[in-house]
C-alpha cells in the first residue's frame, strides 16, 4: 500500500462550485498535514497546514483531517478560475513543516468560467 | 517578497556527465532541501541539510548525489554521472527553522538527460 494516495483527476467544475479534494494515507505516524498548490512548471506553494485531527479554515479554503480514518480533505468554496492548478496533499511524521515531506501524486483541478 | 531562486531553469546534459544545480535559499533560512519530481509522478524528498551537513536523506539520494553550501548563500545539488532516469524537475526548498515553519520551494530546474 502506498504511503499517501490521491486521485490524480483531472477534476473539472464550474466557477462558484464547492470543490472537495481528498487523500488517504497508511502511516499512522503522520502528524502534520499540508496542502500545496502547484501551477504548471512552478514549484509547490503551501496553502494550508494542520496538526493532527480537526478542521482549519482560511478564507475560501478548509482543511480537514480525520486520523482515525487516515483521511484528509481540502474544500474550496466559491471556486475561481484562478484556483485551476494541481493540488498536492503532503504529510510528515515530525512536528515540522520542514522535515521529510511525503507528497501525494496531486489532483489536477480545472475551474470552468 | 523573499523567494528561493534556482538556476538554471532548464539544463540538458549527456548521460554520464556531471551536473550542478544551484539554489539561493531565502537569506535568513537555516534548513535546506532538495526534492525531485519525475514527469507525471510525485514530488519526492531527496535530502535535507542543516549546519553544513546532511540531516536526512532518502534512498534515492545515493552516492552519485551530493549537496554543498559552498559560500553561505548558494546551496547546490551535484549529480556525478547522470543517468537517463535522473531526468526530472528538481526543487530546492528552505525554511527558517525545523519546527512549525513553512518550507518555501523554488521554481525548479528541469533536468533533461539525453
Amino acid at each position: 500500500q502506498k504511503e499517501v494516495e490521491q486521485d490524480p483527476g483531472p477534476l473539472s467544475v464550474p466557477e462558484g462550485a464547492i470543490v472537495s479534494l481528498n487523500c488517504t494515507y497508511s502511516n499512522s505516524a503522520f502528524q502534520y498535514f499540508m496542502w500545496y498548490r502547484q501551477y504548471s512548471r512552478k514549484g509547490p506553494e503551501l496553502l494550508m497546514y494542520t496538526y493532527s485531527s480537526g478542521n482549519k479554515e482560511d478564507g475560501r479554503f478548509t482543511a480537514q483531517v480525520d486520523k482515525s480514518s487516515k483521511y484528509i480533505s481540502l474544500f474550496i468554496r466559491d471556486s475561481q478560475p484562478s484556483d485551476s492548478a494541481t493540488y498536492l496533499c503532503a504529510m510528515s511524521a515530525s512536528w515540522s513543516s520542514a522535515s521529510k515531506i511525503i507528497f501525494g501524486s496531486g489532483t489536477r483541478l480545472s475551474i470552468r468560467p | 517578497e523573499p523567494e528561493v531562486t534556482q538556476t538554471p531553469s532548464h539544463q540538458v546534459t549527456q548521460m554520464g556527465q556531471e551536473v550542478i544545480l544551484r539554489c539561493v535559499p531565502i537569506s535568513n533560512h537555516l534548513y535546506f532541501y532538495w526534492y525531485r519530481q519525475i514527469l507525471g509522478q510525485k514530488v519526492e524528498f531527496l535530502v535535507s541539510f542543516y549546519n553544513n551537513e546532511i540531516s536526512e536523506k532518502s534512498e534515492i539520494f545515493d552516492d552519485q548525489f551530493s549537496v554543498e553550501r559552498p559560500d553561505g548563500s548558494n546551496f547546490t545539488l551535484k549529480i556525478r554521472s547522470t543517468k537517463l532516469e535522473d531526468s526530472a524537475m528538481y526543487f530546492c526548498a528552505s525554511s527558517a527553522a525545523k519546527v512549525n515553519t513553512e518550507a518555501f520551494f523554488g521554481q525548479g530546474t528541469r533536468l533533461t538527460v539525453v
